[in-house]
């Protein structure tokens, strides 16, 4: 199957600051990228669709001023939490689906657990 | 609104066979997804089903009834190994995803 890399798997930052988390669909090509949110115990909440080459579609409640999104090339995009604070501690995780294949399966990465100090 | 409803936790014994039940009301139909997913991991792809009918493959397999707006995911010869959540996600008449809030299946030796 298609392999999608996400990077950091952890990252603790101080509150303030902020995190950059890659994504990357290493042997395919994705126009369409999926960033969600998972607080523990609980579904996976999509925040966002990202698009090659143009702005991503954010799912209602979600800032786009806070978490942006940036899909430069059609292997990486790229979730940027700004002025982290300890509510946006989180595991977020990015996914891709492989055009063509009938039952649109999404490859995930392997997610990010962020920890706001 | 959509709604996708799965029991939250499920107990089953290593070498046994345990039935997740996932019903679902959302505004179209594209297609049913399973997933599982480890703790502090991404899910993995399981099974899709867009028809009424049972798929299978190898130790589990999945069914759905586009009528009663239901499926299951049927796991047997359980190992420890398939200590997880599972999690059941509908693709709307939008093709988007709604996800459900996962099973959290523990298996006992």
């Amino acid at each position: 199957g298609a392999v999608v890399s996400q990077h950091p798997s952890r990252v603790i930052c101080k509150s303030g600051t902020s995190v950059k988390i890659e994504c990357r669909s290493l042997d395919f090509q994705a126009t369409t990228m999926f960033w969600y949110r998972q607080f523990p115990k609980k579904s996976l909440m999509l925040m966002a669709t990202s698009n090659e080459g143009s702005k991503a579609t954010y799912e209602q409640g979600v800032e786009k001023d806070k978490f942006l999104i940036n899909h430069a090339s059609l292997t990486l995009s790229t979730l940027t939490v700004t002025s982290a604070h300890p509510e946006d501690s989180s595991f977020y995780i990015c996914s891709a689906g492989l055009a063509g294949v009938e039952t649109g399966e999404l490859f995930f990465g392997e997610g990010s657990r962020l920890t706001v100090l | 609104g959509q709604n996708i409803d799965q029991p939250t936790e499920m107990t089953a014994t290593e070498g046994a066979i345990v039935q997740i039940n996932c019903t679902y009301q959302t505004s179209g139909f594209n297609g049913l997804f399973w997933y599982q997913q480890h703790a502090g991991e991404a899910p993995t792809f399981l099974s899709y089903n867009v028809l009424d009918g049972l798929e299978e493959k190898g130790r589990f397999s999945s069914f759905l009834s586009r009528s009663k707006g239901y499926s299951y995911l049927l796991l047997k010869e359980l190992q420890m190994k398939d200590s997880a959540s599972y999690l059941c996600a509908v693709k709307d008449s939008n093709y988007q995803l709604i996800w459900g809030a996962g099973t959290k299946l523990i298996i006992k030796p």
